[in-house]
């Protein structure tokens, strides 16, 4: 069954250092997101994506993210100068309009 | 605002005993429902989604869940757990087309006793 694939599976970054998270979603899915976890608490909305651009992106997600598409396979997060309070599971999906949404198995980010 | 709600944080059941996790939602319209269940550390694995059709939908893991428009629920049942279903459960909508942002609810941990 097609996956979602998400590296680095963990990152211990230190504060104020910029992290790139990356994602292959599914390959025929046209739709895609950043969603994280913080330890213990429910998953939250970042953004999603579509046609090479931003289609909807939540509060959470302030000037210090930002997504790419570098190429036709990738999808990245990018933090640009990491706070303690980044520290999460950060989780990619992609979908298509009857698919459903298939979820990778995560970027756990530890800031230090 | 568009909401989910899981009732129960934390169920206990005994293995074997019969499990159903509640969900209900606040949309305006029907929305896609979906229902993840995370193991510890563990990435979201889809148990089933219900879009439209029969309100029962079956998924993987012998699990089952039943949309009830005018409850707003969308509750998961299994009649009988195994130890192996401790994780924790989260149920989801998304408004109807499959490129709009999934709402989590806050999960419901189930932890089974043998």
């Amino acid at each position: 069954e097609p996956e979602v694939t998400q590296t680095p599976s963990h990152q211990v970054t230190q504060m104020g250092q910029e992290v790139i998270l990356r994602c292959v979603p599914i390959s025929n899915h046209l739709y895609f997101y950043w969603y994280r976890q913080i330890l213990g608490q429910k998953v939250e909305f970042l953004v999603s994506f579509y046609n090479n651009e931003i289609s909807e992106k939540s509060e959470i997600f302030d000037d210090q993210f930002s997504v790419e598409r570098p190429d036709g396979s990738n999808f990245t997060l990018k933090i640009r100068s990491t706070k303690l309070e980044d520290s999460a599971m950060y989780f990619c999906a992609s979908s298509t309009d009857r698919s459903g949404y298939t979820f990778g198995s995560g970027t756990r980010l530890t800031v230090v | 605002a568009q909401s989910v709600t899981q009732p129960d944080i934390h169920i206990t059941v005994s293995e074997g005993a019969s499990l159903e996790l509640r969900c209900n939602y606040s949309y305006g319209a029907t929305p896609y429902l979906f229902w993840y269940v995370q193991s510890p550390g563990q990435g979201l694995q889809l148990l089933l989604k219900y879009f439209s059709g029969d309100t029962l939908v079956q998924g993987i893991k012998g699990f089952e869940a039943e949309f009830k428009r005018s409850q707003s629920s969308f509750n998961l049942r299994k009649p009988s757990v195994h130890w192996s279903d401790a994780a924790e459960y989260f149920c989801a909508v998304a408004l109807s087309g499959g490129y709009n942002k999934l709402i989590f609810g806050a999960g419901t941990r189930l932890a089974v006793h043998p």
